[in-house]
């Protein structure tokens, strides 16, 4: 058990639809990571927050947002979803002080869009 | 810029073979490394880093990985595969201060009985 947690394990939905994933990180940890893993693509960085601010973007849709809040959980809105968006998303957190600190990784959200 | 690269997406070994991953780097600043493994139905977790402490790391189940400067290389390495080892190990690079973590495309470890 890594201590992140991520909501909610599965979820189904419609193309066109919206959906909401949450994480909570490790207690301690102000940096919280969003990746996206697909068979096609690979582990894909979306997106990075530490304590509350944007810190580095990847290759993040712009149909994707993310936020951090000041409890430091994360959410990542997916919206217009498309049957393209179907994959594994994972979170991941580390304490973030400059050096070089592991990433802990949630056990993931697994997005079927129909 | 910072990449990784990871040297064949599918790997097959014997049981009690030798383990060899690769991994090799590009980075315009020392490096942090990383090697994370990735059961299946499981988020990824560290199996061991290099911090500049030593070239030799070892790590969690057995693995090992040395770092190469002049080969710009993080090899992850295995003396007896065992069954529990088949899953998908990632390389990962770290070369900014705030975290910008860079991912390899992964490697699909199997062993075969």
């Amino acid at each position: 058990d890594s201590g992140v947690t991520q909501t909610p394990k599965h979820l189904i939905t419609a193309t066109g639809q919206r959906v909401t994933l949450r994480c909570s990180p490790r207690s301690g940890d102000l940096s919280v990571y969003w990746y996206q893993q697909s068979l096609d693509q690979g582990l894909q960085f979306l997106i990075h927050y530490y304590n509350g601010e944007e810190r580095a973007k990847g290759n993040i849709l712009e149909r994707f947002s993310a936020q951090q809040f000041p409890d430091l959980h994360s959410e990542l809105n997916l919206s217009s979803l498309e049957l393209g968006d179907s994959a594994l998303y994972f979170c991941a957190s580390s304490v973030d002080k400059g050096g070089p600190d592991e990433q802990f990784f949630g056990p993931g959200t697994r997005l079927t869009v129909l | 810029a910072q990449s990784v690269t990871q040297l064949g997406s599918h790997v097959s070994v014997s049981e009690g073979a030798l383990v060899l991953l690769r991994c090799n780097y590009s980075s315009s600043v020392p490096p942090y490394l990383f090697w994370y493994v990735q059961y299946p139905n499981q988020g990824l977790q560290l199996l061991l880093k290099y911090t500049s402490a030593a070239t030799l790391v070892k790590g969690i189940n057995g693995f090992e990985a040395e770092f190469k400067k002049s080969e710009t290389s993080f090899h992850l390495t295995k003396p007896s595969a065992h069954m529990s080892d088949a899953a998908e190990y990632f390389c990962a690079l770290n070369s900014g201060g705030y975290q910008k973590v860079t991912f390899g495309t992964g490697t699909k470890l199997q062993v075969i009985p």
